[in-house]
């Protein structure tokens, strides 16, 4: 299976700043024939289903807002929040579907510092 | 819109059984392959199960191989998950979510419903 981590488990930051959450697969999600990394990001606000941000690792899911950005390839990712807001505040997730079977990390706590 | 509607999640005794259906709405839901995806406590997403569109395709996650069985009815827009010889560690609550990508990335999810296995 493909473990993802997500280093650090919460993080802080002041309203305005900006917000990096990492994200890295214990095996490449990279696949040379198309190009495409095989990741996704999520949110999850409190008492709220996932959200879906990102595809393709960078592809923008429709009505997300563009101060979230998704970065990386192989086995490092980066989701980045510029300008944290307070409807920020959430659990985010990523999610390899490069391999079976589909594997999430663990979520990055997003605080308001 | 397009919405997910998850039902079925009880308190149930270790051993036995629990059905889950989940009614979409909204798409046309023939044309999307579909997953059970479930939060524990303390714990994180996990992935259950993958169904295609017509059913032929199905996979699961070793953890739950040979107890749950996933189906479709297409003709009600409905997906099922059969649940038996339910252990503690299955705890949790089960999202039903569209593969948007037919095999990856999933949208929406459904609000989730809850199981709970406990004596």
């Amino acid at each position: 299976d493909i473990v993802m981590t997500q280093p650090p488990d919460s993080l802080a930051v002041s309203l305005g700043e900006r917000a990096t959450i990492n994200c890295k697969s214990s095996q490449s999600v990279f696949n040379s024939f198309n190009n495409k990394n095989y990741l996704a990001w999520y949110q999850r606000k409190p008492g709220q289903p996932p959200k879906l941000l990102f595809y393709w690792a960078s592809t923008r899911e429709s009505g997300v807002p563009d101060r979230f950005s998704g970065r990386g390839s192989g086995t490092d990712f980066t989701l980045t929040i510029n300008s944290l807001q307070a409807e920020d505040v959430a659990v985010y997730y990523c999610q390899q579907y490069y391999n079976l079977p589909f594997t999430f990390g663990p979520g990055t706590k997003v605080e308001i510092k | 819109e397009v919405q997910l509607v998850e039902s079925g999640g009880a308190l149930v005794q270790p051993g036995g059984s629990l059905r889950l259906t989940c009614a979409a709405s909204g798409f046309t839901f023939s044309n999307y392959s579909l997953d059970w995806v479930r939060l524990a406590p303390g714990k994180g997403l996990e992935w259950i199960s993958y169904m295609s569109q017509t059913g032929s395709i199905i996979y699961y996650a070793d953890s739950v191989k040979g107890r749950f069985t996933v189906s479709r009815d297409n003709a009600k827009n409905s997906l099922y998950l059969q649940m038996k010889s339910l252990r503690a560690d299955d705890t949790g609550l089960y999202y039903c979510v569209r593969d948007k990508g037919d095999f990856g990335w999933f949208d929406p999810w459904g609000q989730g419903t809850p199981v709970t296995v406990s004596s």
